[in-house]
């Protein structure tokens, strides 16, 4: 499809384990962002790329979370010693340039389950 | 830093009535776009309707509609004729246009449409 794809789709992982979660945006849109959404909240912000560079990643809450973006395209971002408190449903989106008026499209989610 | 209320956890509406969901927001910035998303019990996040604070006209797009009242800060969304399918949650977000390429999103309704 044309839309944001994110994988998994469901991770079921143990307390202090690693985990990637991957995103690949819509063909050619440059600006990439990644929310988490806990049970009964809005998303909220993590990161934001525009092209391989995170603009900003103020929303990050420590430093056990991290993410890339190498090529301008798919990103990946990365939980080092996991917490239960890490459980929630991440979030990816793109958009064609970011700014503006641009909505962010957003993919079906990671579900991050931490045991 | 930009606020987003949304004060009616949960709405139940006849099948066929039109239904506003109430969303006031908070900024000191000068330029800004508020957004309404719907997610369905599967998860995804639907993209409905933008409005710019400089426009002139309230946003419209097919059954959706925002009520933008700037001086009083609401972004009311406004569905008439409502559907089946209308049944989910709906969130209103907010970005500003210059430094800021973060979504704020509020809390969200939980709308459920009765047969």
């Amino acid at each position: 499809g044309a839309g944001v794809s994110q994988t998994p789709s469901n991770k079921v992982t143990e307390k202090g384990k690693y985990v990637e979660l991957r995103c690949d945006p819509i063909s050619g849109h440059t600006a990439l962002y990644w929310y988490r959404q806990s049970l009964g909240q809005g998303p909220e912000f993590l990161i934001y790329f525009q092209g391989t560079g995170a603009a900003d990643d103020s929303g990050l809450p420590n430093d056990r979370f991290f993410a890339v973006r190498p090529e301008g395209s798919v990103s990946t971002l990365k939980i080092q010693r996991t917490e239960r408190g890490d459980s929630a449903v991440y979030l990816c989106a793109s958009s064609p340039s970011g700014g503006g008026n641009q909505p962010q499209h957003f993919g079906d989610g990671t579900r991050l389950s931490i045991l | 830093a930009q606020k987003i209320t949304q004060t009616q956890p949960g709405m139940f509406v006849q099948e066929k009535e039109a239904v506003t969901l109430d969303c006031t927001y908070d900024t000191s910035d000068p330029s800004y776009g508020l957004f309404w998303y719907k997610q369905p019990s599967s998860g995804e996040m639907i993209f409905l309707i933008y409005q710019g604070s400089y426009d002139q006209q309230n946003a419209t797009e097919g059954r959706y509609s925002l009520n933008f009242q700037k001086a009083r800060k609401s972004a009311n969304l406004v569905i008439s004729a409502s559907q089946l399918g209308d049944s989910a949650m709906y969130f209103c977000a907010m970005r500003a246009f210059f430094g800021n390429e973060k979504l704020t999103f509020g809390t969200g309704t939980r709308l459920t449409i009765i047969p």
